[in-house]
């Protein structure tokens, strides 16, 4: 059985960093995509950008690249998203989504989100 | 970034009924469309793909056609369980782009 389970809400200052986590199992971690969805509270849903944990080529969103770092561990199967320097507007629910169809950005299988909260 | 625009926003239906949810594009997309499902308090979920092919497990109530710019999503006879936020999304371009969402509400 496919699942990706995902690190625990964050509740961060302005400023602050901190990297989420996503881990993978039921299938082959290292060949398939795997990517990053936001969706602000009450809104709809943007992709972040996605990563091949076999060569670790990442692509991001022109609206997050900069922003955000994607990154993986092979050895755990575990994806990662991570802010340097949050801001207000980071608020948001971060699912990690699994691309499982070959050659084409769907996701097919989701984590259970992780909630960001960035509140002085 | 290929925009895309789904209508309408909100829909109220009555259980049983027959619906008809829209996407555009703002280019040509060819077949390569999604659609999703998000329930409240929930992670969306993939009900097509390839703008017609249902992803797996999905009851053949949910329906999926078109191709270019103009597609649909339709639910035949509506279940409570259907009552929900649906998604388009393109991924023929990158960056991959999802509509606005039309919110299914219950008449």
């Amino acid at each position: 059985e496919v699942q990706l389970v995902q690190s625990e809400a964050e509740v961060k200052k302005p400023g602050d960093s901190v990297k989420i986590s996503c881990k993978g199992s039921g299938y082959r971690f290292n060949s398939t995509w795997i990517g990053w969805v936001r969706q602000m509270p009450g809104k709809g849903l943007e992709w972040m950008g996605i990563i091949y944990p076999g060569d670790f080529d990442t692509r991001y969103s022109p609206s997050f690249e900069g922003q955000v770092t994607i990154s993986v561990d092979k050895s755990i199967s575990t994806a990662y998203l991570k802010w340097s320097s949050l801001k207000a507007s980071d608020t948001a629910m971060y699912y990690c989504a699994r691309i499982g169809i070959q050659g084409v950005i769907i996701a097919d299988y989701w984590g259970q989100g992780t909630p960001v909260i960035v509140s002085s | 970034e290929v925009v895309m625009t789904q209508s309408p926003a909100t829909l109220s239906v009555s259980p049983g009924e027959r619906v008809t949810l829209s996407c555009r594009a703002s280019q040509s997309i060819s077949s390569n469309l999604a659609w999703y499902q998000q329930k409240p308090g929930q992670a969306p979920r993939l009900l097509i793909h390839g703008a017609s092919t249902r992803a797996t497990d999905i009851t053949a109530r949910f329906g999926g056609s078109g191709s270019g710019t103009e597609f649909t999503l339709t639910i035949s006879s509506l279940q409570s369980e259907d009552f929900a936020v649906y998604y388009c999304q393109q991924y023929n371009y990158w960056p991959p782009s999802f509509g606005q969402g039309t919110r299914l509400e219950i008449k």
